[in-house]
């Protein structure tokens, strides 16, 4: 079973600044089987990234993903007071399917 | 668009079973290649994996819960159907529906789960 481990698990910016988060995989996964969330309080996670590095409909371009085989990474450019939120990353396996989550990283407010 | 509720008890009793549907509303469940998981949250074990069914009548199970899960549809009614048995205070969570296949584009707003006495 594939394990994601993400950090920091908590991230203190401030609005304007460049936020990097980090997926690491237990074992080398595709590209396309990687993919990011945003949770805020009280709300419903949201599609952010699939396939590592593509934005889902709707996002910002301040918003990008890179990565490949065991280390992955969610950038926001220009942090705008909306962006402090928990973020997860989310890798799918088709042997069986299997859909895990990262523990989250939490970007709060400098 | 799509959006998607998810209903049932607020809580229940250890041992016995949880159940919860999903009713999908402004499009069919029937319909193009998605899956429908469940997937629940909780303080200590963070975004859980449930489960899925596709239209296709298949269903895949996260093994560590396998034993105790059944998810269904109910076309006639556009509902997706969660069922947990012998459950315990380990299973207290938000639930969520979502749609997807490899990644979860379409959630539900979730419904707290509590297994209590």
């Amino acid at each position: 079973e594939i394990v994601l481990t993400q950090s920091p698990g908590i991230l203190s910016l401030s609005p304007g600044e460049r936020a990097t988060l980090s997926c690491r995989a237990s074992q080398s996964v595709g590209s396309s089987y990687l993919a990011w969330y945003q949770q805020k309080p009280g709300q419903t996670p949201r599609l952010l990234i699939y396939a590592a590095s593509s934005r889902a409909a709707g996002v910002p371009d301040r918003f990008s993903g890179s990565g490949s085989g065991t280390d992955f990474t969610l950038t926001i450019s220009r942090l705008e007071p909306e962006d402090f939120a928990v973020y997860y990353c989310q890798h799918y396996g088709n042997s069986p399917p299997m859909y895990t989550f990262g523990q989250g990283t939490k970007l709060e407010i400098k | 668009q799509v959006q998607l509720q998810e209903s049932g008890p607020g809580l229940v009793k250890p041992s016995q079973t949880l159940s919860l549907t999903c009713t999908v509303s402004g499009g069919s469940i029937t319909s193009g290649t998605y899956y429908w998981s469940w997937i629940r949250q909780s303080a200590g074990k963070g975004l859980e994996w449930i489960g899925r069914f596709h239209t296709s009548g298949s269903t895949n199970y996260n093994p560590s819960l396998k034993s105790r899960v059944t998810i269904s549809i109910d076309p006639s009614k556009n509902q997706v159907s969660l069922k947990l048995t012998s459950v315990t205070a380990a299973d207290t969570a938000v639930y969520y529906c979502a749609r997807g296949g490899r990644v979860h584009d379409n959630w539900g707003q979730g419904t707290l789960v509590t297994v209590s006495s």
